[in-house]
This record gives structure tokens, sequence and C-alpha cells, in this order.
């Protein structure tokens, strides 16, 4: 059975910062990750997907990589800005889309 | 393209009243659709896997009888949480899979959520 675990499960950093979010996922034989962001009250926004035969995909100030041998992904968020504060998950989709319990990010002006 | 939309955003119902939810895939057909379930400060749980034209597979623990699912068309699959109670207030989405990109991506799109207030 999947298990996606996400570390920290809260993170407050000074704007400016880089900063990575980690996911690990127990089985490793996933189609993809995907990383999305929610804010409050909110649906969920697609930020990235690696498939499983990438290493990373980048979007602006976003880049996040996949190592599928030891069951992890990072999301490194370039030069933070407040409007970046927000939960962010990751997702492994394999028969099903298993979720993370989240990153909780706040960036301080 | 890939949008997902899903009415109603929000809705307040009594105890014992029954509720429906509606996930439409706008610019693609969708074989496929799941409903999620975020309770606050929770993560996503699935709780049903909606195939068109057959019955809905639900996740342990899911009451069938309690969260019908319809998906009677390639672009629309309803919810109803029947006889709904306060401790069924939650946020709900939707999600759906593109039929025509399906083998190569495994993707799913999501909708914007529906918040069921029960009172």
């Amino acid at each position: 059975k999947q298990e996606v675990t996400q570390i920290p499960a809260a993170l407050s950093v000074p704007e400016g910062e880089n900063l990575v979010l980690n996911c690990s996922f127990t089985d490793s034989a996933i189609y993809n990750l995907q990383w999305f962001r929610q804010d409050p009250g909110k649906g969920l926004t697609s930020l990235l997907l690696i498939q499983s035969s990438q290493r990373e995909q980048t979007s602006g100030r976003l880049n996040a990589s996949l190592d599928k041998s030891s069951g992890r992904s990072t999301l490194y968020i370039a030069a933070s800005q407040p409007g970046d504060s927000a939960t962010y998950l990751c997702a492994a989709q394999g028969g099903k889309l298993i979720f993370g319990q989240g990153t909780e990010l706040s960036v301080k002006p | 393209g890939a949008v997902v939309s899903q009415h109603p955003s929000w809705v307040i119902c009594k105890s014992g009243t029954s509720v429906k939810i509606e996930c439409r895939s706008l610019d693609f057909q969708a074989t496929t659709m799941f409903w999620y379930r975020q309770f606050p400060k929770q993560s996503l749980m699935l709780m049903a896997t909606s195939n068109e034209g057959s019955k809905a597979t639900y996740e342990q623990g899911v009451e069938k009888d309690k969260f019908l699912i319809n998906h009677a068309s390639l672009t629309l699959s309803t919810l109803t949480v029947t006889s709904a109670h306060p401790e069924d207030s939650s946020f709900y989405i939707c999600s759906a899979r593109d039929r025509d990109r399906a083998l190569s991506y495994n993707e799913q799109f999501f909708g914007p959520g529906t918040r069921l207030t029960v009172l």
C-alpha cells in the first residue's frame, strides 16, 4: 500500500530565501509524481508533474526532482515571496493518486 | 485546456437532507473521474473512482449507499450525499482523467472543490 510522507509539516521563512520541501513514497512503482499548491479554503493548483521516466521538471522559480529508486521527491522554491504562502501537496500516481499530508509554507515579508 | 468545474462551490444544508454535487470536464472527455474528501488541516482522501457507464468503485470505509455516484456521460459525474449529517461536512473535490491522454500521461485534472456544511 502506497504511503506518501511530507516533511516538514510546516515551514516559516523570510522573504527571499531558497527552500526545499521533501516528499517520500514507499512504493516506487508509480506513473508520475505531482506537486500541488492549495490556498486556504481553495482547490488544488497543479504546479509540476514528473513522469516516472523523468528526473526533474522546472517551472519559473520552481524545480521538482524525482528519485524513484530512493522513493523521494523534492520541490525547490527559489527566492521565495509572500505570495508563495500556501500548503504544498505532493501526490504519487500508481494505481491510485495518493496524497501526502502537505507542507504549510509561510513566507514572511 | 483540461478544465474541470464543480457545482455548487459551497452548500449549506440541514441534517437529514440530500445534497448533489456535479463535476464536469469542460474541454475533454473523461472516462474516469475521482471523488476526494478533505477535512480541515488534512490531506485529500480518495472516496471513489467513477467510470462512465458502470458502477463506481468505493474505497474501504466509504459507504456506497450514503455517497451515491453517477457517471452518466463522458463529461459529467455526480456525487449525492444522502441523509447528510454534520460529520459529513467537508471539502469535496473531484478530478478527471482525459480519455485521450490517459495512456501516456495518467494525469488527473482537479475541480475547484465544493464545501459542504451540514447543520
